[in-house]
């Protein structure tokens, strides 16, 4: 079946431009994740919604960062007023459940701000 | 919070010798603790995981060691290949909470 899909895969931005970054999970899938991976760094926590749930905003590392997910599915990173340091690939996963469960990434989409 | 430490950053090994990354963790309520690997260009994929009620896995080349006394846990490859160049990321979570994952093992098999 269909993985987690993420697009664009690819985003260049001037810096100070808002960009929306999109991610689809597999279908079922109650638990999505965002998290942002620098050029040879690590998986930095930035989100995570589960169900109904409020989520889990205590990576986001600025107010510049927000994410919705609607109807429990496809969820959208939106950040505001971009900046270079912002420059990372963002990565999304979903998982059947959310606590101790296999997580499925996507493929990410590298973002570059000039 | 829960805090999960993996050592080396780099690991370079000879093709057909074994490769052990290894990992710790901070919070004992923990008790799942999944390993993944990241190929170039791709998001991370699950190799092999554990549960705190046993101290050892293994899937064929991969095992995977838990020493919850000690707080760490391993992960062995053994008869490594070409493919298995990668990173390896540990990582480590507990009931009602999500997961924490280690910087990262950047894992070169060398010919």
């Amino acid at each position: 079946g269909a993985g987690v899909s993420q697009s664009p895969s690819n985003k260049v931005t001037e810096k100070g431009k808002d960009v929306e970054l999109r991610c689809d999970p597999i279908s079922g899938h109650t638990a999505l994740y965002w998290y942002r991976q620098s050029l040879g760094q690590g998986l930095e926590f930035l989100i995570y919604f589960q169900g109904n749930s409020a989520p889990d905003k205590s990576g986001l590392p600025s107010d510049r960062f927000s994410a919705e997910r609607t109807g429990g599915s496809v969820s959208t990173l939106t950040i505001q007023r971009t900046q270079q340091e912002d420059s990372a690939v963002y990565l999304c996963a979903s998982s059947l459940v959310w606590e101790r469960s296999e997580q499925y990434f996507g493929p990410g989409t590298r973002l570059t701000v000039t | 919070g829960e805090n999960v430490e993996q050592h080396p950053s780099t690991l370079s090994v000879q093709e057909g010798d074994s490769a052990v990354i290894k990992c710790t963790y901070s919070d004992s309520a923990s008790n799942y603790f999944p390993w993944y690997k990241q190929e170039l260009g791709k998001g991370p994929q699950l190799i092999i995981d554990i549960r705190s009620n046993v101290g050892e896995k293994k899937d064929q080349r991969i095992a995977v060691t838990l020493n919850k006394t000690a707080k760490h846990f391993s992960l062995h490859i053994t008869e490594t290949q070409p493919e298995d160049s990668a990173v390896y990321f540990c990582a480590a979570s507990k009931r009602d909470d999500k997961i924490i994952f280690g910087k990262g093992t950047r894992l070169h098999i060398l010919p």
